[in-house]
């Protein structure tokens, strides 16, 4: 069983629209979540990191985090074609190593 | 947020030969440092663990011998490759974690294998 699940995709969505990225983890003792953007040949460079349940704005981007559902979630509004990339879910415990979800990739249509 | 520096960028070599990969955390201390690798349309995966001054951590299935790991000061982490073959061709990439535990990505290394 996978620790950290996201959808593959690939997501479409319109320039200007809503991107929604969805991830479940399994490990409830997981205290960190963190989303990275990886663009194609390139590293992850991170984008929001959250603790707490609720939701966690970074000008066009919210991340939300449920803990009771075991539930992380990325939002991008106004959504742009240079957010065309791979999002990658990642999660931790205390100071232990971060695991990965294996990226959903975003695409937005102009 | 952070910087993390890694070089070369680049490398092609010839099979047999090895190759160093260096990473550095350019504004914080990291005592923790991470090595992946990636391939095409793959995941990240997770190589080693690099602890300044102690020895690293390496992940199942991962060779100790043919990728070794040195972290010799809080700022500095290297991976060589030893005598390196076609199937080591890859996208390897560093992280170091800062004071409060965030990973921080340097740009990667591509190697090429002849």
């Amino acid at each position: 069983q996978k620790e950290v699940e996201q959808n593959s995709g690939p997501l479409s969505v319109p320039e200007g629209a809503i991107a929604s990225l969805n991830c479940t983890y399994s490990d409830r003792g997981s205290q960190s979540f963190f989303w990275y953007r990886q663009y194609s040949g390139k590293s992850p460079e991170l984008i929001m990191s959250i603790y707490s349940n609720g939701d966690k704005e970074d000008g066009r981007f919210t991340a939300q985090l449920n803990k009771a559902s075991q539930y992380v979630s990325l939002l991008i509004r106004d959504s742009q074609p240079s957010d065309s990339a791979t999002y990658l879910c990642a999660v931790k415990r205390g100071n232990e190593k971060l695991t990965f979800g294996t990226g959903t990739r975003l695409t937005i249509i102009p | 947020g952070a910087v993390v520096s890694q070089h070369p960028s680049w490398v092609i070599c010839k099979s047999g030969t090895s190759v160093k990969i260096e990473c550095r955390s350019l504004d914080f201390q990291a005592t923790t440092m991470f090595w992946y690798r990636q391939f095409p349309k793959q995941s990240l995966m997770l190589m080693a663990t690099s602890n300044e001054g102690s020895k690293a951590t390496y992940e199942q299935g991962v060779e100790k011998d043919k990728f070794l790991i040195n972290h010799a000061s809080l700022t500095l982490s290297t991976l060589t490759v030893t005598s390196a073959h076609p199937e080591d061709s890859s996208f390897y990439i560093c992280s170091a974690r800062d004071p409060e535990f965030i990973q921080y990505f340097g740009a990667g290394t591509r190697l090429s294998v002849l």
